[in-house]
């Protein structure tokens, strides 16, 4: 039972660059969230999902985009990486029928932009 | 706009004696609260979680927090400290529609 797995755990981009990072749940979960985390912060919410094909945004989602294309899939694209998104990236899924405290995290994605 | 404010951003203890980790929150509704724990290189484990039944919760590893309305608090406890408790500890609370805002973390130091 692999739960939220998240892909890369490490990369450093130069700042211009893009890239995505992976998120898969093998839980049939409909709830899907990306968290950044930073140094002395707690976790905020950078985009979430309710279902395939349904996504809105959190608290901080600029310089970030997101897709659902399948129940199982919520990767995060980078566009443009600036040093300001240097932080550990959280994946996490729940079920319709839980609350957001049951959500099953990943073991997060540490990004540097320099 | 609820918010939870964790109170110490570093707590030491010895092992055995208490842990307290204070949380207090902002909410203009009822709040439903939570206390997470995250180890190094690790995700989020939930602890335990508030939701308007018992004040005082009961969550995993022996900890467990009161919510107390005349306070706006909803400290984590502990009685006896383990070595295997250093960890980073983060509140929350539940804005609705399955999102959470966390509080900044408070990191428990155990020496033995």
């Amino acid at each position: 039972n692999a739960g939220v797995t998240q892909t890369p755990k490490f990369r450093i981009l130069k700042i211009g660059q893009s890239m995505t990072l992976q998120c898969t749940q093998d839980m049939n979960h409909n709830y899907m969230y990306w968290y950044r985390q930073d140094p002395g912060m707690g976790l905020k919410l950078i985009y979430y999902s309710v279902g395939a094909g349904i996504t809105d945004k959190g608290e901080v989602p600029n310089g970030y985009n997101v897709s659902r294309s399948t129940t199982e899939d919520f990767p995060l694209r980078l566009e443009l990486a600036a040093p300001s998104q240097t932080s550990v990236y959280f994946c996490a899924s729940s079920s319709l029928s839980g609350t957001p405290e049951d959500a099953f995290f990943g073991q997060g994605t540490r990004l540097t932009v320099v | 706009a609820q918010s939870v404010t964790q109170l110490g951003s570093h707590v030491s203890v010895s092992e055995g004696a208490l842990v307290l980790l204070r949380c207090n929150y902002s909410s203009s509704v009822p709040p439903y609260l939570f206390w997470y724990v995250q180890y190094p290189n690790q995700g989020l484990q939930l602890l335990l979680k508030y939701t308007s039944a018992a004040t005082l919760v009961k969550g995993i590893n022996g900890f467990e927090a009161e919510f107390k309305k005349s306070e706006t608090s909803f400290h984590l406890t502990k009685p006896s400290a383990h070595m295997s408790d250093a960890a980073e500890y983060f509140c929350a609370v539940s804005t609705g529609f399955q999102k959470l805002v966390f509080g900044t973390g408070t990191r428990l130091l155990v020496s033995p």
